[in-house]
């Protein structure tokens, strides 16, 4: 069975500041997907990545940026320099890299950037 | 191109009624998922469907829901009569044959 655990309920930082979001999972699949979506106040949920388990190569996109680690099974999310857009509910999740691909969440993080 | 489309945004049942909630995916998208997201609990696999087909509903309570992806017109989730515990988001989400899920912007079901 898949699991996916996202151990910080909440983060309240300044903006400005950087932030990390922890994500840890458990799978017997050998090849998988992981994922990070984020929840705004307004409630939809927007994609932000997709990771293969095959590679582990870390990513950057503008302010943020990805840390897979197979080793220890985590899926790290930083946000730098902290915007109040940033305030949201961020969920990591794991999916089998076949065409079901239901996804397993986290529980989220909720982010509260506060100006 | 549009996004996965919802409908409605918010909906408000009686004990006992009917919910019917709509889905329309991404343009060339044939892959259609339903989750639901409780208070406390996350967002829950719910089922699964293709054209046609409903490939995987093991998520879904098996009494009072369900759900169909027809030929031609959008998903639609049915709850038959809905009790308080149903109140929730439900998003769809939709792909290609890859394997990145887009999400619609949810339903919010509220049971008086």
């Amino acid at each position: 069975a898949q699991k996916v655990t996202q151990a910080q309920t909440e983060i309240s930082v300044v903006e400005k500041e950087d932030v990390t979001l922890d994500c840890v999972y458990e799978t017997r699949d050998t090849t998988y997907y992981l994922f990070w979506y984020k929840q705004p106040p307004s409630g939809e949920l927007v994609f932000l990545i997709r990771r293969n388990s095959f590679d582990e190569q870390n990513e950057i996109s503008g302010r943020y940026s990805w840390n897979f680690q197979k080793s220890t099974s985590s899926f790290n999310f930083t946000i730098t320099a902290s915007q109040v857009v940033d305030s949201a509910v961020y969920f990591c999740a794991l999916s089998e890299a076949s065409g079901y691909s239901t996804l397993t969440f986290g529980k989220g993080t909720m982010l509260l950037v506060s100006p | 191109n549009a996004g996965v489309m919802q409908n409605p945004r918010h909906l408000v049942r009686r004990r006992g009624q009917e919910a019917r909630l709509r889905c329309s995916p991404m343009k060339g998208h044939s892959h259609v998922y339903w989750y639901r997201q409780l208070p406390e609990e996350g967002l829950k696999f719910m089922v699964y469907l293709q054209k046609e087909n409903i490939i995987d509903e093991s998520g879904m309570p098996k009494e009072r829901f369900s759900a169909e992806f027809p030929k031609e017109g959008p998903s639609i989730l049915r709850i038959q009569q809905v009790v308080r515990g149903d109140s929730a988001a439900y998003f769809c989400a939709s792909k290609t044959s890859a394997d990145t899920q887009y999400f619609g912007p949810g339903t919010r079901l509220t049971v008086l």
